[in-house]
């Protein structure tokens, strides 16, 4: 069975300052590791996934994830953040036995303030 | 049309009334799921289709929910005899030819609301 933990339910930043939204995972096999934005009232889009290869992975509006297999972990960062960037952010996992299933978080809420 | 579609964006229902909820995927797109998201919770799993495959069905939450999808496109969720706590936002995403790392693109779902 999988599962993915992000333990921030909120975080608060104010613009311009970095930001780190956390995501771990339990697995017995190999996965892939994405992350997902949802702007109020639309719908989840993809922000970056990690397949293989090297370990970080760089996505749309400036976001970056490292894949750190030893801490199960796929954290995501962005050096500056703005105004724009508050959302709700969501990790999912699925794995390559069965790529066809994706196991999401429960959420973290970034409140980006001027 | 461009995106995934869903109809309608609010339903408000009395408790023990069914409700229909639908889906219009991107076109072209063979693999069609449903999720819920509760307040404060992740996304559920509910159902998965696959092109003309059997549905995974493994996580709908009781056999008060069902779900089909007519002519490999259109997908409508069932809930028969709502209760309170099936109050949620019902989501939607499609995909298109299997594989490793696939994107899902999602509806902007449907808030569905139990009196």
């Amino acid at each position: 069975a999988q599962s993915v933990t992000q333990l921030d339910s909120q975080v608060p930043v104010f613009e311009e300052a970095p930001v780190e939204l956390r995501c771990n995972y339990s697995s017995s096999v190999s996965v892939y590791l994405f992350w997902y934005v949802q702007y109020p009232n639309q719908g989840l889009q993809l922000l970056l996934k990690y397949l293989s290869g090297s370990t970080l992975v760089k996505g749309i509006n400036g976001f970056e994830a490292e894949f750190n297999k030893s801490q199960t972990s796929f954290h995501l960062r962005k050096p500056s953040v703005h105004i724009s960037d508050t959302a709700e952010y969501f990790c999912a996992v699925s794995n390559t036995y069965n790529f066809n299933k994706f196991y999401f978080g429960s959420g973290t809420k970034l409140n980006v303030k001027p | 049309g461009a995106g995934v579609s869903q109809s309608p964006s609010n339903k408000v229902t009395e408790k023990g009334k069914d409700v229909e909820l639908r889906c219009d995927p991107i076109s072209g797109h063979t693999a069609l799921y449903w999720y819920r998201q509760s307040l404060g919770q992740g996304l559920e799993f509910l159902i998965y289709f696959q092109g003309n495959s059997a549905p995974d069905k493994s996580g709908l939450p009781s056999d008060r929910f069902s779900a089909e999808r007519t002519g490999g496109s259109v997908s409508t969720l069932t809930i028969q005899r709502t209760q309170q706590e099936d109050s949620a936002v019902y989501l939607c995403a499609s995909s298109s030819v299997p594989g490793q790392g696939k994107e899902l693109f999602f509806g902007s779902g449907t808030q569905l609301s139990v009196l």
